[in-house]
């Protein structure tokens, strides 16, 4: 069955520092892959969408990158900042919209 | 724009009762779609429209469960009769389609249902 798995556990770290993310995924071939933000209360914000076809995208001090082989994204966030403290999930689409399946999130907390 | 707009933000209220969601999308957005969100299940599809036509309602948990789109601003979810582990965070996105393909979806604030 299709599966898709986040950081097992939530992540912590100190300002300034890359977090990464992880997404990797099992009997899946996604054509888009996703990754939205979610503060407490609030609903999923999207940040970057990357193609099958594309290695990495950037948007500011994002950064995803998406291997098919591995089955796998990664997502950075540099000089990470208290504000990025969030829930980051993926969601992988087969389709050019359609329905998304999404991960359950990792929750990273950024400590001054 | 406003976004996509859902009402009531929240709702009590007891086993057997019939609960209904609300969603407004964002204007001149195709699709639009209903979650649900847990702190064990994360966020699941329930169902989706496109051009208000019911695409996929695999996601619907069961009977009980009903959702109508009756034009292009306006969607409803049913429950009914509702029970406890119906309890969750209802979200509803939308978006739109494009050639190029960008599935970004806008989601709504949700709406907290409590069951009791």
């Amino acid at each position: 069955s299709q599966k898709i798995e986040q950081n097992s556990e939530a992540l912590n770290i100190q300002e300034g520092k890359t977090a990464t993310l992880t997404c990797n995924y099992t009997n899946y071939s996604p054509a888009y892959l996703q990754w939205y933000r979610q503060d407490p209360g609030r609903g999923p914000v999207f940040l970057l969408l990357i193609r099958e076809n594309e290695k990495e995208k950037r948007k500011e001090r994002l950064k995803v990158t998406f291997d098919t082989t591995l089955k796998q994204s990664l997502f950075h966030i540099t000089a990470s900042q208290p504000a990025d403290s969030a829930t980051y999930l993926c969601a992988l689409d087969r389709t050019n919209a359609g329905k998304s399946t999404f991960g359950d999130g990792t929750t990273l907390t950024v400590k001054p | 724009d406003a976004g996509v707009i859902q009402s009531p933000r929240h709702e009590v209220t007891e086993m057997g009762q019939e609960v209904t969601l609300r969603c407004k999308p964002i204007s001149g957005h195709d699709y639009l779609f209903w979650y649900r969100q847990t702190m064990m299940r994360g966020l699941e599809l329930l169902i989706y429209f496109n051009n208000n036509v019911p695409i996929d309602d695999s996601g619907m948990p069961e009977d009980r469960f009903s959702a109508k789109m009756p034009n292009a601003s306006f969607s409803t979810l049913k429950i009914q009769p509702s029970e406890p582990r119906d309890s969750a965070v209802y979200f509803c996105a939308s978006s739109l389609s494009r050639g190029g393909g960008s599935n970004e979806q806008f989601f709504g604030p949700g709406t907290r249902l409590t069951v009791l």
